[in-house]
């Protein structure tokens, strides 16, 4: 398996416009995990999916971030209009509960995103 | 989910053991330790998890204490490649929230 794939790997944007993340997760996950992560506040969840359907958006920091996941094998995490502060690393992650005991979550490459 | 404490920063000589603990001392029963690594500029990695009983798998060795209210993991030949940010996480089996604090940042020198 690839594993977590995720495109692009950089992104550099002006500050107002639209940019869109993609995430293609570990086939036969049913856990999509989006994470961001700062220097300062280090690595943080931001939505996750079960079976394509958004199960917790409370770490999403406001409005102008939204996430999608039209099938078990994407799911677009966007932001409009970007802000400077927007700036960091964008991981995605997948896991499979099922009857595994381990429940780990693998992690993406990441997408490193700066608004200019 | 509980909190954990690491220590920011903890330095190993290749190919010693290094040993990285983490308190969790408001742990639930049914809460487990997982503990994650990530390597610079690349995603976190699962290394290993356990509830009560020590485990161990080809990365590393995990060590809980009887009343789980701390654990150590333990990469038993550490080597240059081990360099990386590593993480105490407890969270309960079926709780998808993981909070990943700062850290421990392991440095592994020749």
């Amino acid at each position: 398996d690839a594993g977590v794939i995720q495109s692009p790997r950089h992104e550099v944007t002006e500050m107002g416009q639209e940019v869109t993340l993609r995430c293609k997760p570990i086939s036969g996950h049913d856990y999509l995990f989006w994470y961001r992560q700062t220097m300062m506040r280090g690595l943080e969840l931001l939505i996750y999916f079960n079976n394509n359907v958004p199960i917790d958006d409370s770490g999403m920091p406001e409005d102008r971030f939204s996430a999608k996941m039209p099938n078990a094998s994407f799911s677009t995490l966007k932001i409009q209009p970007s802000e400077p502060r927007d700036s960091a690393v964008y991981f995605c992650a997948s896991s499979f509960l099922g009857t595994s005991p381990y429940n780990e979550q693998f992690f993406g490459p990441g997408t490193r995103l700066t608004v200019l | 989910d509980a909190k954990t404490t690491q220590p920011p920063s903890m330095d190993c000589a290749e190919g010693r053991a290094a040993n990285l603990p983490c308190n969790h001392s408001t742990i639930s029963g049914n809460e487990y330790v997982y503990w994650y690594r990530q390597i610079h500029s690349q995603g976190p990695q699962y290394i290993i998890h356990g509830l009560k009983n020590n485990e161990t798998n080809e990365m590393a060795s995990l060590i809980i204490t009887e009343d789980r209210k701390s654990s150590t993991l333990i990469l038993p030949h550490a080597t240059l490649r081990d360099t990386a940010v590593y993480y105490c996480i407890v969270r309960s089996y079926n709780n998808n929230d993981m909070r990943f604090g700062a850290g421990t940042r392991l440095t592994v020198k020749p």
